[in-house]
Protein backbone atom coordinates (compact mmCIF):
# COMPACT_ATOMS: atom_id res chain seq x y z
CA UNK A 1 0.00 0.00 0.00
CA UNK A 2 1.15 3.28 -0.78
CA UNK A 3 1.48 5.43 1.95
CA UNK A 4 0.46 9.10 2.99
CA UNK A 5 1.18 11.79 0.24
CA UNK A 6 1.33 15.29 0.54
CA UNK A 7 2.19 18.09 -1.80
CA UNK A 8 3.40 20.33 -1.89
CA UNK A 9 7.18 19.42 -0.50
CA UNK A 10 8.39 22.90 -0.04
CA UNK A 11 6.43 26.42 0.17
CA UNK A 12 7.46 29.83 0.41
CA UNK A 13 4.99 32.56 1.10
CA UNK A 14 5.07 35.83 1.80
CA UNK A 15 3.37 37.02 5.57
CA UNK A 16 -0.60 38.42 4.90
CA UNK A 17 -0.79 35.85 1.93
CA UNK A 18 -2.73 32.52 2.32
CA UNK A 19 -1.77 28.77 1.82
CA UNK A 20 -3.49 25.44 0.74
CA UNK A 21 -2.19 21.82 1.64
CA UNK A 22 -2.98 18.84 0.37
CA UNK A 23 -2.79 15.35 2.03
CA UNK A 24 -3.77 12.13 0.43
CA UNK A 25 -4.09 9.45 3.08
CA UNK A 26 -3.50 5.53 2.70
CA UNK A 27 -5.83 3.85 0.73
CA UNK A 28 -8.73 2.78 3.02
CA UNK A 29 -8.20 5.25 5.51
CA UNK A 30 -10.90 7.41 6.21
CA UNK A 31 -9.43 10.06 9.29
CA UNK A 32 -6.78 12.55 8.55
CA UNK A 33 -5.25 14.55 11.33
CA UNK A 34 -3.55 18.09 10.38
CA UNK A 35 -0.57 18.72 13.04
CA UNK A 36 1.99 21.76 13.23
CA UNK A 37 5.61 20.89 14.28
CA UNK A 38 8.05 23.61 14.76
CA UNK A 39 11.10 23.37 16.78
CA UNK A 40 9.91 25.71 20.08
CA UNK A 41 6.48 23.74 20.34
CA UNK A 42 6.89 20.19 19.03
CA UNK A 43 4.28 18.67 17.03
CA UNK A 44 0.52 20.35 17.98
CA UNK A 45 -2.43 19.04 16.84
CA UNK A 46 -4.59 21.54 14.36
CA UNK A 47 -7.12 19.18 13.36
CA UNK A 48 -9.10 15.73 12.79
CA UNK A 49 -11.50 14.79 9.41
CA UNK A 50 -13.56 11.96 9.09
CA UNK A 51 -15.94 11.10 6.29
CA UNK A 52 -16.11 14.63 5.77
CA UNK A 53 -16.43 15.88 9.42
CA UNK A 54 -14.46 17.70 11.50
CA UNK A 55 -14.46 15.91 14.59
CA UNK A 56 -11.84 17.33 16.37
CA UNK A 57 -10.09 20.80 16.57
CA UNK A 58 -6.58 21.58 18.59
CA UNK A 59 -6.06 25.46 19.91
CA UNK A 60 -5.48 27.22 16.98
CA UNK A 61 -6.64 30.73 15.73
CA UNK A 62 -9.71 30.80 13.09
CA UNK A 63 -7.19 31.57 10.30
CA UNK A 64 -6.54 27.82 10.19
CA UNK A 65 -9.06 25.33 8.31
CA UNK A 66 -9.45 22.50 6.78
CA UNK A 67 -12.08 20.02 4.75
CA UNK A 68 -12.08 16.85 3.64
CA UNK A 69 -13.38 15.23 0.70
CA UNK A 70 -15.66 12.27 -0.33
CA UNK A 71 -12.00 10.62 -1.53
CA UNK A 72 -10.54 11.04 2.06
CA UNK A 73 -8.34 13.46 0.82
CA UNK A 74 -7.58 16.48 2.86
CA UNK A 75 -6.83 20.11 2.73
CA UNK A 76 -5.57 22.39 4.85
CA UNK A 77 -6.08 26.07 4.30
CA UNK A 78 -4.03 28.79 6.74
CA UNK A 79 -5.11 32.25 5.67
CA UNK A 80 -3.40 35.89 6.32
CA UNK A 81 -0.14 33.99 6.89
CA UNK A 82 1.94 34.99 9.56
CA UNK A 83 5.89 34.78 10.08
CA UNK A 84 5.31 32.61 13.13
CA UNK A 85 3.78 30.13 10.73
CA UNK A 86 6.45 28.83 9.17
CA UNK A 87 6.71 25.25 10.06
CA UNK A 88 6.62 22.06 9.25
CA UNK A 89 3.14 20.24 8.47
CA UNK A 90 2.26 17.15 8.60
CA UNK A 91 -0.76 15.12 8.18
CA UNK A 92 -1.51 11.63 9.33
CA UNK A 93 -4.36 9.29 8.32
CA UNK A 94 -6.22 6.75 10.88
CA UNK A 95 -8.04 3.79 9.46
CA UNK A 96 -11.00 5.50 11.64
CA UNK A 97 -12.57 2.36 12.49
CA UNK A 98 -13.57 2.03 16.22
CA UNK A 99 -10.71 -0.18 17.09
CA UNK A 100 -8.21 1.61 15.39
CA UNK A 101 -5.72 4.00 17.12
CA UNK A 102 -2.51 4.37 15.26
CA UNK A 103 -1.28 7.19 12.68
CA UNK A 104 0.58 7.28 9.95
CA UNK A 105 2.51 10.25 9.28
CA UNK A 106 3.12 11.48 5.56
CA UNK A 107 6.60 13.39 4.69
CA UNK A 108 5.39 16.99 5.95
CA UNK A 109 5.31 20.36 4.03
CA UNK A 110 7.84 22.32 4.93
CA UNK A 111 6.23 25.73 4.92
CA UNK A 112 8.24 29.15 5.15
CA UNK A 113 6.62 32.59 5.24
CA UNK A 114 9.15 35.65 5.00
CA UNK B 1 2.80 21.67 32.39
CA UNK B 2 2.73 19.97 29.36
CA UNK B 3 0.37 17.20 29.15
CA UNK B 4 3.34 14.73 28.27
CA UNK B 5 6.92 15.30 29.09
CA UNK B 6 9.75 13.63 27.50
CA UNK B 7 14.12 14.59 28.12
CA UNK B 8 14.79 15.97 24.77
CA UNK B 9 18.56 14.84 25.28
CA UNK B 10 20.72 14.77 23.34
CA UNK B 11 21.75 10.78 24.22
CA UNK B 12 24.67 9.91 22.38
CA UNK B 13 25.63 6.00 22.86
CA UNK B 14 27.88 3.48 21.49
CA UNK B 15 27.00 0.90 18.58
CA UNK B 16 25.96 -1.88 20.22
CA UNK B 17 24.51 -0.03 23.39
CA UNK B 18 20.72 -0.32 24.98
CA UNK B 19 19.07 2.73 24.85
CA UNK B 20 16.03 3.45 27.25
CA UNK B 21 13.67 6.43 26.34
CA UNK B 22 10.75 7.53 28.54
CA UNK B 23 7.79 9.81 29.00
CA UNK B 24 5.62 10.80 31.65
CA UNK B 25 2.25 11.80 31.58
CA UNK B 26 -0.27 13.56 33.82
CA UNK B 27 -3.74 12.33 31.45
CA UNK B 28 -5.41 9.69 33.33
CA UNK B 29 -7.63 9.34 30.52
CA UNK B 30 -4.88 8.19 27.92
CA UNK B 31 -5.03 4.67 26.79
CA UNK B 32 -3.14 4.46 23.47
CA UNK B 33 0.86 4.75 23.50
CA UNK B 34 2.76 5.02 20.08
CA UNK B 35 6.31 5.92 19.51
CA UNK B 36 7.88 7.17 16.30
CA UNK B 37 11.16 7.78 15.05
CA UNK B 38 11.80 10.67 13.04
CA UNK B 39 14.73 11.72 10.93
CA UNK B 40 16.28 14.90 10.10
CA UNK B 41 13.74 17.28 7.92
CA UNK B 42 11.52 13.69 7.48
CA UNK B 43 7.57 12.48 8.85
CA UNK B 44 7.41 10.71 11.65
CA UNK B 45 7.54 6.98 11.43
CA UNK B 46 5.76 4.17 13.60
CA UNK B 47 7.65 2.32 15.61
CA UNK B 48 5.55 0.78 17.98
CA UNK B 49 1.94 1.04 19.39
CA UNK B 50 0.15 -0.39 22.65
CA UNK B 51 -2.64 -0.40 24.55
CA UNK B 52 -3.12 0.22 28.16
CA UNK B 53 -0.77 -1.43 30.13
CA UNK B 54 1.82 -4.07 29.42
CA UNK B 55 4.62 -4.85 27.30
CA UNK B 56 4.83 -5.11 23.69
CA UNK B 57 8.14 -6.58 21.84
CA UNK B 58 9.01 -5.97 18.34
CA UNK B 59 12.40 -7.36 17.21
CA UNK B 60 15.29 -5.21 19.05
CA UNK B 61 12.29 -2.40 20.26
CA UNK B 62 10.55 -3.09 23.34
CA UNK B 63 7.68 -0.61 24.33
CA UNK B 64 6.63 -0.55 28.04
CA UNK B 65 3.38 0.90 29.64
CA UNK B 66 2.98 1.59 33.14
CA UNK B 67 -0.77 3.38 33.41
CA UNK B 68 -0.30 3.67 37.53
CA UNK B 69 2.78 5.20 37.62
CA UNK B 70 1.80 7.11 34.23
CA UNK B 71 5.18 6.33 32.32
CA UNK B 72 5.66 4.75 29.16
CA UNK B 73 9.34 3.40 27.93
CA UNK B 74 11.18 2.30 24.66
CA UNK B 75 14.36 0.05 24.40
CA UNK B 76 16.23 -0.42 21.95
CA UNK B 77 18.34 -3.33 22.02
CA UNK B 78 21.72 -3.44 19.86
CA UNK B 79 21.82 0.15 18.84
CA UNK B 80 22.70 1.04 15.25
CA UNK B 81 24.22 3.65 13.52
CA UNK B 82 21.25 3.58 11.45
CA UNK B 83 18.83 4.20 15.02
CA UNK B 84 20.19 7.88 15.39
CA UNK B 85 16.70 9.84 15.10
CA UNK B 86 14.46 11.76 17.27
CA UNK B 87 12.56 9.46 18.97
CA UNK B 88 8.81 10.65 19.53
CA UNK B 89 6.00 9.56 22.19
CA UNK B 90 2.34 9.96 21.75
CA UNK B 91 -0.94 9.12 23.51
CA UNK B 92 -4.22 9.64 22.78
CA UNK B 93 -7.69 8.72 24.88
CA UNK B 94 -10.64 6.76 24.00
CA UNK B 95 -13.82 7.47 22.02
CA UNK B 96 -14.55 10.87 19.52
CA UNK B 97 -10.61 12.42 20.41
CA UNK B 98 -9.30 9.19 19.89
CA UNK B 99 -7.86 10.85 16.23
CA UNK B 100 -6.02 13.24 18.29
CA UNK B 101 -2.23 12.46 19.38
CA UNK B 102 -0.58 14.77 22.07
CA UNK B 103 3.26 14.01 22.13
CA UNK B 104 6.20 14.51 23.84
CA UNK B 105 8.38 16.83 22.86
CA UNK B 106 11.42 14.07 21.02
CA UNK B 107 14.96 12.80 22.46
CA UNK B 108 17.53 12.97 20.10
CA UNK B 109 19.48 10.30 19.81
CA UNK B 110 22.92 9.34 18.12
CA UNK B 111 24.33 5.98 18.03
CA UNK B 112 28.01 5.97 17.04
CA UNK B 113 29.91 3.64 15.37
Amino acid sequence: KAGVTQTPRYLIKTRGQQVTLSCSPISGHRSVSWYQQTPGQGLQFLFEYFSETQRNKGNFPGRFSGRQFSNSRSEMNVSTLELGDSALYLCASRDGQALSYEQYFGPGTRLTVT
Amino acid sequence: QKEVEQDPGPLSVPEGAIVSLNCTYSNSAFQYFMWYRQYSRKGPELLMYTYSSGNKEDGRFTAQVDKSSKYISLFIRDSQPSDSATYLCAMSDRGSTLGRLYFGRGTQLTVWP
